[in-house]
């Protein structure tokens, strides 16, 4: 089946900095999608993105179909950032698979 | 608006007891249904899906079924629980493999 791999695994950053997260995918997907899991465990979703450019506030992400990866932007990071961010894919059959995540620490 | 209910929220339940954990889909029709479970607060593992009535796909072997009795309803349940399916269970709704999911609030359970 397909693979999601999401990096870096943990990030921790200052209150204020910028961040980068990525999510690489095996094979060629129908769809991709970007959640935030909030610490009471919700999953907020954050982009539906299988293709292009989206931003939404402070927040952005690009999905670069043909060469197998998506990008998540946080810019200008507040302590409510934090929390653990996953890629979701879907191909073929209609299920989502989810990456590993990403961790995200925001110190004030 | 479509929305999406899933209880309890938590529960805390003995080895050897039945589970059943339900969740519904309002304000839409004929969606697609998921169950996944997540442990140690990473990666989310798909253990159901349901594209009707009746339909249930099951992604890996386990203590575990699940049955949708009705369009909107998915119930997950055991017969007879272990310690290993502690963990937090998330139901989720789509309209289809092409378009977005939405997950429910989770239900965390702990075995004991």
């Amino acid at each position: 089946g397909i693979q999601v791999e999401q990096s870096p695994p943990d990030l921790i950053l200052q209150e204020g900095a910028n961040s980068t997260l990525r999510c690489n995918f095996s094979d060629s997907v129908n769809n991709l999608q970007w959640f935030h899991q909030n610490p009471w465990g919700q999953l907020i979703n954050l982009f539906y993105i299988p293709s292009g450019t989206k931003q939404n506030g402070r927040l952005s992400a690009t999905t670069v179909a043909t060469e197998r990866y998506s990008l998540l932007y946080i810019s200008s990071s507040q302590t409510t950032d934090s929390g653990v961010y996953f890629c979701a894919v879907v191909r073929g059959a209609q299920k989502l698979v989810f990456g590993q995540g990403t961790r995200l620490t925001i110190n004030p | 608006s479509q929305t999406i209910h899933q209880w309890p929220a938590t529960l805390v339940q003995p080895v050897g007891s039945p589970l059943s954990l339900e969740c519904t889909v309002e304000g839409t029709s004929n969606p697609n249904l998921y169950w996944y479970r997540q442990a140690a607060g990473r990666g989310l593992q798909l253990l159901f899906y349901s594209v009707g009535i009746g339909q249930i796909s099951s992604e890996v072997p386990q203590n575990l079924s699940a049955s949708r009795p009705q369009d909107r309803q998915f119930i997950l349940s055991s017969k007879k629980l272990l310690l290993s399916d502690s963990g937090f269970y998330l139901c989720a709704w789509s309209y289809g493999m092409n378009t977005e999911a939405f997950f429910g609030q989770g239900t965390r359970l702990t075995v004991v």
